[in-house]
Formats: structure tokens, C-alpha cells, sequence
């Protein structure tokens, strides 16, 4: 199993340009997230799904599209990037939502700049 | 609401002492808590999780921690540090009012001198 990987691992983009992190599994997993981690802040969750089709926003949505079209793939779209995202992006699976003592697993994350 | 309060934002200890990581939490439910580790320019690593099957929770590499409901405490610990524990970590916790989404401290960056 790859596990949870992620593409790029590093982007630099000016403001107003578009792109696409990507992210997928390979472990089934119905729930995955996305959470961008800021120096001193901890991890902050962007979206989250909680099985194709489904889709929800978390702690800090703005900015941020996401889609689940199939199990395996949760790309976040970034439709008019700023500097305020700059940041490290994670994204996690579990095998469910509901389930209170889940472990979620972190792919190697994507580090952004935008100038 | 629930949220995790990381005591140390930097702890720096001698190859071989003992380690102390400090976390709260708030929680209106029976919480779920979990340490996670972050080594340098990698995603997170799950330590351990509190299940409610055990105050007393071990981890990977000698890591423990210890759920103490009335001082609303969850502190990470272990008894000689080694070099390769130098990293970054984070307390998360997990409830009904969260929906069980991750609700993640500040994190706390341990240095380990030699």
C-alpha cells in the first residue's frame, strides 16, 4: 500500500493563479480531509468528505474547492490563490467519520508559496 | 466547544533524561485524545490514542501518556529521550460536539541535545 500520497510536493504560485493539490488513497477509506498547518497554529481543517459524492466545509473553507468523485482521489482547488495561503497542505484519511476513536492517516504534504 | 491547550510551545532536554510533553483539553463529551508526531519536512505519525479502555495509554517508542479526567489533562511522556525523538508534536482531540473531526493543538517542538 502506498498509503495516502500527495502531488506536489512543492508549489509556488503568484496571486490570482489557479491550481490543484492532489491527494489519494489506496486503503479504501470513506473519510478524507484536507488541513493546511501554519506556524504556531497546529493543523486547521479545509474540507472534509465523508464518502464520494459528499463533501463538507471545515474551520477555514474560504478560498478552497474540493470534490470527491470517486473513493481513492480528494483534490482541494485553489481558484484564485493568495499570499495568505502559503502554508504546508495535508491531507488525511480514516476509515470512517463516525467512529470517535479513528486514527487518521497523513500523507507527506504539499508546501505552497504564493507571491 | 472543544479544544486542546499545549503547555510548551519548545521543550529541550539531554539525550537520555526524561521527556514531558503537557496538554489539556476542554471537552462537554467523553473525548477521544491522541498524540501525533511530525518529523522535519514529513506528514504526521499517529504516537497513541486514549480509547477510554485505559487511563494509561502506550505508544510507539517507549512513548506513554496518561489521561487524568479531573485535571482535564493528557501529558506525553518517556522515560530517556533519544536523539531521533527531536521532532514536533501535536495533542488532538476527538469528540461528539466535534462531529469527531480533529481538533489539533498548537503542537510542541522538542529538542534533544546530545
Amino acid at each position: 500500500n502506498a498509503g495516502v500520497t500527495q502531488t506536489p510536493k512543492f508549489q509556488v504560485l503568484k496571486t490570482g493563479q489557479s491550481m490543484t493539490l492532489q491527494c489519494a488513497q489506496d486503503m479504501n477509506h470513506e473519510y478524507m480531509s484536507w488541513y493546511r498547518q501554519d506556524p504556531g497554529m497546529g493543523l486547521r481543517l479545509i474540507h472534509y468528505s465523508v464518502g464520494a459524492g459528499i463533501t463538507d466545509q471545515g474551520e477555514v473553507p474560504n478560498g478552497y474547492n474540493v470534490s470527491r468523485s470517486t473513493t481513492e482521489d480528494f483534490p482541494l482547488r485553489l481558484l484564485s490563490a493568495a499570499p495568505s495561503q502559503t502554508s504546508v497542505y495535508f491531507c488525511a484519511s480514516s476509515y470512517s467519520s463516525g467512529f470517535l476513536y479513528n486514527e487518521q492517516f497523513f500523507g507527506p504534504g504539499t508546501r505552497l508559496t504564493v507571491l | 466547544a472543544q479544544s486542546v491547550t499545549q503547555l510548551d510551545s519548545h521543550v529541550s532536554v539531554s539525550e537520555g533524561t526524561p521527556v514531558l510533553l503537557r496538554c489539556n483539553y476542554s471537552s462537554s463529551y467523553s473525548p477521544s485524545l491522541f498524540w501525533y508526531v511530525q518529523h522535519p519536512n514529513k506528514g504526521l505519525q499517529l504516537l497513541l490514542k486514549y480509547t477510554s479502555a485505559a487511563t494509561l495509554v502506550k505508544g510507539i517508542n517507549g512513548f506513554e501518556a496518561e489521561f487524568k479526567k479531573s485535571e482535564t489533562s493528557f501529558h506525553l511522556t518517556k522515560p530517556s529521550a533519544h536523539m531521533s525523538d527531536a521532532a514536533e508534536y501535536f495533542c488532538v482531540v476527538s469528540d461528539l460536539d466535534s462531529s469527531y473531526k480533529l481538533i489539533f493543538g498548537s503542537g510542541t517542538r522538542l529538542l534533544v541535545r546530545p
